[in-house]
């Protein structure tokens, strides 16, 4: 099992502007997720987060808006730059694959409204 | 098209009364398929998941899944719920060796007391 630490776990922002969000994750881990569930919707995919090299982006998601960081095997950052309030939604972070028998295991999440 | 579909969005029941959620997939190849769950307040967690052999797979708190391959579904089924089951419930698919896990857009029952 995992257990995640996701903060901050949520935020009013001013449009333009940027969040970072901060996942860690208490065992070292090869795949971590970026979700966004918005209200009344399912967990869609931002990306996905290895170790080393560049998060691998889901259609519809770019890392001009969505940039991610990923600097060691506990840890990753989703930043949303350039607010707009369509935006605001949750965003979670979670870990995966063979290592966890393929189940997903997630952070508290992040609500995030932009006015 | 990879995608996930839960037939109810909200779901009012008793106590004491049978559940069933419904969730066909679209996936092409073998999946894996999962049941996760978020309580009020708390993190998403695992409910139940089948990756092969009986396709009757039981879970936590008395719920099972049944996947029925010819009509790509995994249909969600507790015989008497109770008020602690009230929640939010989301059918998932992935295809295994680390592939993305795609999700239903969710189903809040709501068990009366």
């Amino acid at each position: 099992s995992a257990v995640i630490s996701q903060k901050p776990s949520r935020d009013i922002c001013q449009r333009g502007t940027s969040l970072t969000i901060q996942c860690q994750v208490d065992s070292q881990v090869t795949m971590m997720f970026w979700y966004r569930q918005q209200p009344g919707q399912s967990l869609t995919l931002i990306a996905t987060a290895n170790q080393g090299s560049e998060a691998t982006y889901e259609s519809g998601f770019v890392i001009d808006k969505f940039p991610i960081s990923r600097p060691n095997l506990t840890f990753s950052t989703l930043t949303v730059s350039n607010m707009s309030p369509e935006d605001s939604s949750i965003y979670l972070c979670s870990v995966g694959g063979q290592e966890f028998g393929e189940k997903l295991f997630f952070g508290s999440g992040t609500q995030l409204s932009v006015l | 098209a990879q995608s996930v579909s839960q037939h109810n969005h909200h779901v009012i029941l008793s106590e004491a009364a049978s559940l069933e959620l419904g969730c066909n997939y679209s996936y092409g190849g073998t999946v894996n398929l999962f049941w996760y769950v978020q309580y009020p307040g708390q993190h998403l967690q695992l409910l139940l998941k089948y990756f092969s052999g009986d396709p009757l797979v039981k879970g936590i708190k008395g719920f099972e899944a049944e996947f029925i391959k010819s009509k790509f579904s995994f249909n969600l089924r507790k015989p008497s719920v109770q008020w602690s089951d009230t929640a939010e419930y989301f059918c998932a698919v992935n295809g295994g060796g680390g592939f993305k896990t795609i999700f239903g857009a969710g189903t809040r029952l709501f068990v009366k007391a």
